[in-house]
């Protein structure tokens, strides 16, 4: 267990759905990540929150679309997604942005698949 | 560009020795972690070197040197609960963004 848990673990949706994705970390962290990690390729930072205010959108798509209310919890939330969007979704957090980030703390990942 | 550079895959024997590199292209530096992943798991953070030299951490030990843009984790006294894909990760001095490897899949035969 790493502090940070993530909901659902497994998703399967239609190109037409809306899903959310959840986070939470137990680690009084300020700052959270997503990131998606495909088969045969790095990990892809998607979007960064540091004190609930997004500080990083790596130009990622507009159907994707995060929420931050509070410090500990993160939501991705999915529409009209691709199949080429089908991957392993990571929320992590670190203690804050700068050096903290070094050492992040990851969740367990929702596996996605959109048909 | 940003870059790092790790083998794709790794083999070796229970109870050896192994060596994962990394080298990394970036625009400032600042230092070098390591993750391991376990199949279906969440990354775990391994190690970060900001000095060069080696680090020490139980069986596992990680190296940098700065000079050579180069550090590597080495994993002794494999156990088959090693197996496991292992990335480097760098935070770029450009834009502060954490970069990381493709990740070195690690096989160990009994």
């Amino acid at each position: 267990e790493t502090g940070v848990t993530q909901t659902p673990r497994h998703l399967v949706m239609g190109m037409t759905n809306k899903k959310s994705l959840k986070c939470e970390q137990h680690l009084g962290h300020n700052a959270m990540y997503w990131y998606k990690q495909s088969a045969k390729k790095p990990l892809e930072l998607m979007f960064v929150y540091n004190f609930k205010e997004q500080t990083e959108n790596n130009s990622v798509p507009s159907r994707f679309s995060p929420e931050c209310p509070n410090s500990s919890h993160l939501f991705l939330h999915l529409h009209t997604l691709q199949p080429e969007d089908s991957a392993l979704y990571l929320c992590a957090s670190s203690q804050d942005l700068g050096a903290s980030q070094e050492t992040q703390y990851f969740g367990p990942g929702t596996r996605l698949l959109v048909l | 560009g940003q870059s790092l550079e790790q083998p794709s895959e790794v083999t070796a024997v229970e109870g050896a020795i192994v060596q994962i590199n990394c080298t990394y292209q970036t625009s400032g530096f600042y230092g070098l972690s390591w993750y391991q992943q376990h199949d279906g798991g969440a990354p775990t953070f391994l190690s970060y070197n900001a000095l060069d030299g080696l680090e020490e951490t139980g069986r596992f030990s990680s190296f940098l040197s700065r000079s050579d843009s180069y550090g590597y984790l080495l994993l002794q006294e494999l156990q088959m609960k090693d197996s496991a894909s292992y990335f480097c990760a760098v935070r770029d001095g450009r834009d502060d963004k954490i970069i990381f490897g493709k990740g070195t899949r690690l096989h160990i035969l009994p």
